[in-house]
Order: C-alpha cells, then sequence, then structure tokens
C-alpha cells in the first residue's frame, strides 16, 4: 500500500531557511500535500502541488516534487517563531475516493 | 472564514461503551470525512461519505464503526463497543465537491476529538 515517511524533527534559527522532506512509495499519487499543525488545532493545508509540476511557489512557501525519486519537499523561507509546529506531508490519487494519506508529521522548532 | 467544528473536544469512556463523536461540517460542504490519529503515529485515513452513503472506507474502518448524517448539519462517527486501542484524535473534514483531475478542492479540518478508552 502507499506509504509516506518524513523525518520527525528540525530546528532552524529565525530568519534562516527550512526544509523539511518527505518521501512517498506510490507513483500513481495525482496531488501532494503539506500540512501543518498547530498545538490544539487540526490540520491546516498550507499548499499542495499536483503531480504533473516540479515546482509551486506561495510566498514564503516552495514545493519541490522529484516524481523520479517519489521526493517532496517543503522550504520555507525566512523562518519564523510563529512557523513552529508540525508538518504534515500527505498525498491523495484520484480513484481513492479523496483518501489522504499522511506521513507521520516533521516538528519544526524555530529558535529565536 | 467558515470552519469545521467538533464536540466534545476530549471524550472519556469505558472499554466496551459506545461513542458518537459529532462533527458539524461547512456548510456549502457536500464531502465528508473522518480520520484518526493514534498518539505519536500518522494521521490515518477511516472514511469518506458523500450523498448519504460512504464512498471510500479503510481497512481500520470495521464493524464497529458507523457515519451517519442525522440532520442537515450534523456528521457523526460511532464506535459500538470501544476498545482501547481506538483511544486516538479523531479529526473530522470536509470538501466542497471531490478533488478530481485538475480540479481540486481542499479538505478542511476540524480541531479534533480526543478520544480516551479506559
Amino acid at each position: 500500500g502507499e506509504d509516506v515517511e518524513q523525518s520527525l524533527f528540525l530546528s532552524v534559527r529565525e530568519g534562516d531557511s527550512s526544509v523539511i522532506n518527505c518521501t512517498y512509495t506510490d507513483s500513481s499519487s495525482t496531488y501532494l500535500y503539506w500540512y501543518k499543525q498547530e498545538p490544539g488545532a487540526g490540520l491546516q493545508l498550507l499548499t499542495y502541488i499536483f503531480s504533473n509540476m516540479d515546482m509551486k511557489q506561495d510566498q514564503r512557501l516552495t514545493v519541490l516534487l522529484n516524481k523520479k525519486d517519489k521526493h517532496l519537499s517543503l522550504r520555507i523561507a525566512d523562518t519564523q517563531t510563529g512557523d513552529s509546529a508540525i508538518y504534515f506531508c500527505a498525498e491523495s490519487m484520484d480513484n481513492a475516493g479523496n483518501m489522504l494519506t499522511f506521513g507521520g508529521g516533521t516538528r519544526l522548532m524555530v529558535k529565536p | 472564514e467558515p470552519e469545521v467544528t467538533q464536540t466534545p473536544s476530549h471524550q472519556v469512556t469505558q472499554m466496551g461503551q459506545e461513542v458518537i463523536l459529532r462533527c458539524v461540517p461547512i456548510s456549502n460542504h457536500l464531502y465528508f470525512y473522518w480520520y484518526r490519529q493514534i498518539l505519536g503515529q500518522k494521521v490515518e485515513f477511516l472514511v469518506s461519505f458523500y450523498n448519504n452513503e460512504i464512498s471510500e472506507k479503510s481497512e481500520i474502518f470495521d464493524d464497529q464503526f458507523s457515519v451517519e448524517r442525522p440532520d442537515g448539519s450534523n456528521f457523526t462517527l460511532k464506535i459500538r463497543s470501544t476498545k482501547l486501542e481506538d483511544s486516538a484524535m479523531y479529526f473530522c473534514a470536509s470538501s466542497e465537491f471531490a478533488t478530481s483531475g485538475l480540479t481540486f478542492y481542499e479538505q478542511y479540518f476540524g480541531p479534533g476529538t480526543r478520544l480516551t478508552v479506559t
């Protein structure tokens, strides 16, 4: 079945760039997503990328997709303390009823 | 901004009891979902629901689980006879339509209900 993997933890200094990585196994993924979870809150969609794209930029966020290596990354430029949260990579496929398959989440800690 | 709400925020129940977790999806949304996250593990899909029917379910969603849209606003997850391993955070989500091809519809998540089975 599908599997999505992420590293558990990332620590950066305020103002630096953060890069969170994700690998997935299913080559038929249609969309790939990055969700953010702050303490006590639900999952908030940050950005998504359609599988025929290599890159998507949205303000401070850059998503890179390498379909050959099944690798997805999220770069946050000028990371702020408010970016401290858990970031989840996820995928979905057209023929799977919009089911999202999530990675385990990467906890980003931003130090002042 | 419209949001998905869930009640209660925390539910404690004894093993073998039935629980109903409630969700109010965003009002014009037609697709509804339940996910769960056992502590320290991944968020897992349970079920999707459209037009008063289950459209997709995972292996986790066995006979002890059921979903219902009892009225025009609520979407519920019932667990008939809870087990210790049902302890988890349960997230409800909704989307306006189903994502298909190049047409994307975001799944909006509620804040979750923490279920503790003792």
